[in-house]
């Protein structure tokens, strides 16, 4: 199963892009990747996800390497709201289980 | 996307004692799934919910601990059982409607003491 690694934390001024990484060399060529942010006491809210191509929705646009071996999850313009621990996750492969890594926690700063 | 209603929100046990979280979703889904979140940590697979059949449980985690019900389409249970102190956690439901990527609940708040 792919697994995926981030920075453990991150700061962002407020209105700028907050751009998070997200490494997972080992994803096989069918396996989606996945953003969800988990904001304190809530559950965690999915964002994005993509195969191949590079996906773009009213939150968050999705950059995925022609290798697939790492991501980048934008926020165009980020928001004090916006402050939460992103998850980068690959679903395991064959089913629909979704393996956590530790999350990037991304401190939006006024 | 489903609506999840997860009950209780929070509770404070007694060791020893098991308490049941119910999962109740607004729609039929295809796939119910309960997760685990220790303190400051980041989501554990528990078990898959399987409607009508015994759950499908993740390595470390036992029936016997948490027995897991899925009565129908709509609706899960879960049952943290003998609890310790270590259990304390966050308990999340989480489901999977056709061709959607998975919806949580915000979860159940466990306090043992």
């Amino acid at each position: 199963d792919a697994k995926t690694t981030q920075p453990p934390s991150m700061d962002c001024a407020e209105g700028r892009a907050a751009n998070l990484p997200c490494n997972h060399s080992t994803i096989s060529g069918n396996e989606y990747v996945y953003w969800y942010r988990q904001i304190h006491s809530q559950g965690p809210q999915y964002i994005i996800h993509g195969l191949k191509n590079n996906e773009t929705n009213e939150m968050a646009s999705l950059i995925i390497t022609e290798d697939r071996k790492s991501s980048t999850l934008i926020l165009p313009h980020a928001t004090l709201r916006d402050t939460a621990v992103y998850y980068c996750i690959v679903r395991a492969s064959g089913t629909y289980k979704y393996i956590f890594g530790t999350g990037t926690r991304l401190k939006v700063l006024a | 996307s489903a609506v999840i209603s997860q009950k209780p929100s929070r509770d404070i046990c007694q060791r020893g004692t098991s308490l049941t979280i119910q999962c109740q979703v607004d729609s039929q889904v295809t796939m119910m799934f309960w997760y685990r979140q220790q303190p400051g940590q980041s989501l554990t697979l528990i078990a898959t919910a399987n409607q009508g059949s015994e759950a499908t449980y993740e390595s470390g985690f036992v029936i016997d601990k948490f027995p897991i019900s899925r009565p129908n389409l709509t609706f899960s249970t879960l049952t943290v059982s003998n609890m310790s102190p270590e259990d304390s956690s966050i308990y999340l439901c989480s489901v999977r409607a056709q061709d959607q990527p998975q919806h949580f609940g915000d979860g159940t708040r466990l306090s043992i003491l």
